[in-house]
């Protein structure tokens, strides 16, 4: 069984910090791990994913996560937020081994202040 | 460009009235999905089409249906809509060939009950 933990539901952070989202996983095969970033009224956008290979991996708009298998983790970070980084963030874990549906974390809501 | 597209984007019905959300890619996937999203949650897979095979989540309710005609299209039928389907629709398409992989999203229907 697979499952995905989410831990912050909303983060908040001042332009220019540091974003990082946290996600931990839980797979009896090795998984594939998704970032998917959703503005308002909009479909899930991918930002990055891991498969198999490099651990750290750089996605779009700057973002880059690092699987952890050790830590069951695969944080999403970004070393500088802009405003236009408001979103709906969703982590997503799917077998490796023929298990095409995702397993979605609940999601966390990024506010940006100015 | 590629992609998945979905129609309307904004659709309001009566209650009771059946409505049909319309998907359609031009990825030539194999595999496409519907998703359920309310407010503030993570989308909540209703069904797939693998190929021509059609596969129900155990828990997605008999008031809703849905049609692959060919490989582009796949609709998403409401019989019997009620106030609690009032949500965001989305559809995401996939090819899978030996294992998992990523998967697109569409914009997304809004669809209001009133």
């Amino acid at each position: 069984a697979q499952s995905v933990t989410q831990l912050g539901s909303h983060v908040s952070v001042s332009e220019g910090a540091l974003v990082l989202l946290r996600c931990n996983y839980s797979s009896s095969v090795p998984p594939y791990l998704f970032w998917y970033v959703q503005y308002p009224n909009q479909g899930l956008q991918l930002l990055l994913k891991y498969t198999t290979g490099a651990t750290l991996v750089k996605g779009i708009n700057g973002f880059e996560a690092e699987f952890k298998k050790s830590e069951t983790s695969f944080h999403l970070t970004k070393p500088s937020a802009h405003m236009s980084d408001a979103a709906e963030y969703f982590c997503a874990v799917s077998g490796s081994s023929g298990t095409y549906k995702y397993i979605f974390g609940t999601g966390t809501r990024l506010k940006v202040l100015a | 460009d590629a992609m998945v597209i979905q129609n309307p984007r904004y659709q309001v019905t009566q209650f009771g009235k059946p409505v049909t959300l319309s998907c359609s890619q031009t990825l030539n996937h194999n595999v496409m999905y519907w998703y359920q999203q309310k407010s503030s949650q993570a989308p909540k897979l209703l069904f797939h089409y693998y190929d021509k095979d059609f596969n129900n989540e155990a828990d997605t309710p008999d008031n809703f249906q849905s049609r692959r005609p060919n490989t582009s299209f796949c609709f998403l039928d409401i019989r019997s809509p009620g106030l609690g389907d009032a949500a965001m629709y989305l559809c995401a398409t996939s090819r899978v060939t030996h294992g998992t992989d990523t998967q697109y999203f569409g914009p997304g229907t809004r669809l209001t009950v009133l």
